[in-house]
């Protein structure tokens, strides 16, 4: 099973700046990676697959980078409306395995 | 618009069985592949179970093999779980989940069916 890995558990940016969320793999899944967005009481939303390709719909400030065994999530200009949990799951293999998550914290 | 509606959860004591279902709409269910996700509260996610889209193939999270059993109706749009043998670790939301067209990853989520168990 390949173990998901994310970094910082938490995170407090304030309005309007930057914010790198990261993500690793134990054995490389390639670019079959996921992102999703949960809000507090909402089921999560798919943000990015296949490393860096946004959903339909997903605003232009969320990107996707990386392959192999590291990747990063960047929100370019936070808003209040991105206080969320983040998580990156892995498709490469299964069973299909997701990090413990990195919550969204607007300071 | 794709729609997934799951019922069927509540309170159940250690031991017992309960069975989910998801009603889908808004696509091609009988072809798509579909999947349980579940969460404990105020936990991270558990993919739970996998079904293709004949039934052809299922498949289980380890820690439910043996325990739980996904099923489908492609003729009613339905996917359902059926669990038994319940733990109080099996305490979460579970999401029907339908995956993107290019597999692998999960592009649209139900609201979630909430499973307690507690004696």
């Amino acid at each position: 099973e390949i173990v998901m890995t994310q970094s910082p558990a938490t995170l407090s940016v304030s309005p309007g700046e930057r914010a790198t969320l990261s993500c690793r793999a134990s054995q490389s899944v390639g670019s079959k990676l996921a992102w999703y967005q949960q809000k507090p009481g909402q089921a999560p939303r798919l943000l990015i697959y296949g490393a860096s390709t946004r959903a339909t719909g997903i605003p232009a400030r969320f990107s996707g980078s990386g392959s192999g065994t590291d990747f990063t999530l960047t929100i370019s200009s936070l808003q209040s409306e991105d206080l969320a949990a983040y998580y990156c799951q892995q498709y490469n293999s299964w069973p299909r395995t997701f990090g413990q998550g990195t919550k969204v914290e607007i300071k | 618009e794709v729609q997934l509606v799951e019922s069927g959860g509540g309170l159940v004591q250690p031991g017992r069985s309960l069975r989910l279902s998801c009603a889908a709409s808004g696509f091609p269910f009988d072809e798509c592949a579909m999947h349980w996700v579940r969460q404990a509260p105020g936990k991270g996610l558990e993919w739970v179970s996998g079904i293709s889209l004949n039934s052809g193939s299922i498949a289980y999270a380890d820690s439910v093999k043996g325990r739980f059993t996904m099923s489908r109706d492609n003729a009613k749009n339905s996917l359902y779980l059926q669990v038994n043998n319940l733990r109080t670790e099996d305490t979460a939301f579970y999401y029907c989940v339908k995956p993107g067209d290019e597999g692998g990853f999960f592009e649209y989520w139900g609201q979630g069916a909430l499973v307690t168990v507690s004696s």
